[in-house]
């Protein structure tokens, strides 16, 4: 069974800082990697997500996530945060040809103005 | 229309009662998903229908009974609640089920007296 692990419960930035949040997962076949964000008080919306060829992928909101097959990550990444970005992150796996999504336990990040 | 519709958005019940909740999609999606938030947790799976038919159930109570009437909507009835049932209960739909984002409802806020 597929397992994801987000190395981070909370993250406190300053505006205009970087953004790097891990997601590992385990998983030996085809994976489709997901991002999801949950802004306070509203639904899981889907930030980008990977299935096949470039590995660099880019979203919604400046946000972009690198897959590195051999380190089995899918790292989530935004140059300068905004206050707006203050929200709960999730990675999530879909093992190839699964219904199943399986989602990391997700990461706050709360961006200081 | 890209939106999944929950109703109610809250509800409170006591461990004798018998409710519903509904989820509706008009996206045209064949593949719907009931999943279950705990506070600070991230979703986790309950059930999926393909095509109206069961097809994963992750070994949940008999209290919960899913119900797909036809290709838009999603039922979840609840009998015998307990308190620890409490949670917010997500509705999802993608459009066949595998390798593909799902669209995520608002939710049903859910408490159990």
């Amino acid at each position: 069974a597929q397992s994801v692990s987000q190395h981070n419960h909370h993250v406190i930035l300053s505006e205009a800082a970087s953004l790097e949040l891990g997601c590992n997962y385990s998983y030996g076949g085809t994976v489709n990697l997901f991002w999801y964000v949950q802004y306070p008080g509203q639904h899981l919306q889907l930030l980008l997500k990977y299935f096949s060829g470039d590995p660099l992928v880019k979203g919604i909101k400046g946000f972009e996530a690198e897959f590195i097959k051999s380190k089995f990550s899918f790292n989530l990444r935004k140059p300068s945060v905004q206050w707006s970005d203050t929200a709960e992150y999730f990675c999530a796996v879909n093992a190839g040809g699964s219904y199943q999504l399986t989602f990391g336990k997700g990461t706050k990040l709360s961006v200081i103005p | 229309d890209t939106e999944v519709t929950q109703t109610p958005k809250h509800l409170v019940m006591g461990m004798t009662n018998k409710k519903s909740l509904k989820c509706e999609q008009h996206m045209g999606h064949r593949a719907m998903y009931w999943y279950k938030q705990k506070a600070k947790k991230p979703p986790e799976l309950m059930f999926v229908y393909s095509y109206e038919k069961l097809s994963i159930n992750e070994s949940v109570p008999s209290r919960f009974s899913p119900e797909c009437p036809n290709s838009s909507l999603l039922n979840l009835h609840l009998h015998a609640l307990q308190p620890e049932d409490s949670a917010l209960y997500l509705c999802a739909s993608s459009l066949t089920g595998q390798r593909e984002k799902l669209f995520f409802g608002s939710g049903t806020q859910l408490s159990v007296l």
